[in-house]
């Protein structure tokens, strides 16, 4: 099966400083990278959409320049929290989409997730 | 309008036992595809059934049937002899497959607790 590597797992860090997340396909290559972010008990919400070489579309809401995406390569997709502050803190997940244009029911496939505690 | 609606915030199994989960789901896109996913207190998503729009027979899985009625735009996932580590959050998602980036949207979950 396919798998997505989301990396760290957990991490804590002072307000005003910048973390970023990653998020690997390790064994196919994903033209589409999804984050999503999800606060304590309520369900996944789409932050952006990353497409391998062109810019991430954000959702309404969604500050693009606190959240700077980067998807350079069909394997790698990383989100950075820029000047986090403790309203960031939350559980962020992401999925990853087949290169392969064939609809398969398990093709959203998510990595571990990162839970951002911001200090 | 909410294009999934999970109306159960938490529900109760005895240990052994079926227990259904509902999912209700608004779309105008005649393609599109229903999830079912776990979440463990750990966070992962665990995929765990999925059903098209067009698929003529009802997903299953093992124990996880998806009890799919289009008319009335459900997609219930039914789970049969719960065990203890069944215990989690549900996620009910669609994607549209039209004019859409592939995106899954989700509905708030359902906590099931299994008791013994």
């Amino acid at each position: 099966g396919a798998v997505v590597s989301q990396h760290p797992s957990r991490v804590i860090c002072k307000s005003g400083t910048s973390v970023k997340i990653e998020c690997r396909s390790l064994d196919f290559q994903a033209t589409t990278m999804f984050w999503y972010r999800q606060f304590p008990k309520q369900s996944l919400m789409l932050m952006a959409t990353s497409n391998e070489g062109s810019k991430a579309t954000y959702e309404q809401g969604v500050e693009k320049d606190k959240f700077l995406i980067n998807h350079a390569s069909l394997t790698l997709s990383t989100l950075t929290v820029t000047s986090a502050h403790p309203e960031d803190s939350s559980f962020y997940i992401c999925s990853a989409r087949k290169k392969i244009a064939r609809v398969a029911p398990t093709e959203a496939f998510f990595g571990q997730g990162t839970r951002l505690t911001v200090v | 309008a909410q294009k999934i609606t999970q109306t159960q915030p938490g529900m109760f199994v005895q240990e052994k036992e079926a227990v259904t989960l509902d999912c209700t789901y608004d779309t105008s896109d005649p393609s599109y595809g229903l999830f079912w996913y776990k979440q463990p207190s750990s966070g992962e998503m665990i995929f765990l059934i999925y059903q098209g729009s067009y698929d003529q027979q009802n997903a299953t899985e093992g124990r996880y049937s998806l009890n799919f009625q289009k008319a009335r735009k459900s997609a219930n996932l039914v789970i049969s002899a719960s065990q203890l580590g069944d215990s989690a959050m549900y996620f009910c998602a669609m994607r549209e497959w039209g004019g859409s980036q592939g995106n899954l949207i989700f509905g708030k979950g359902t906590k099931l607790s299994v008791k013994p």
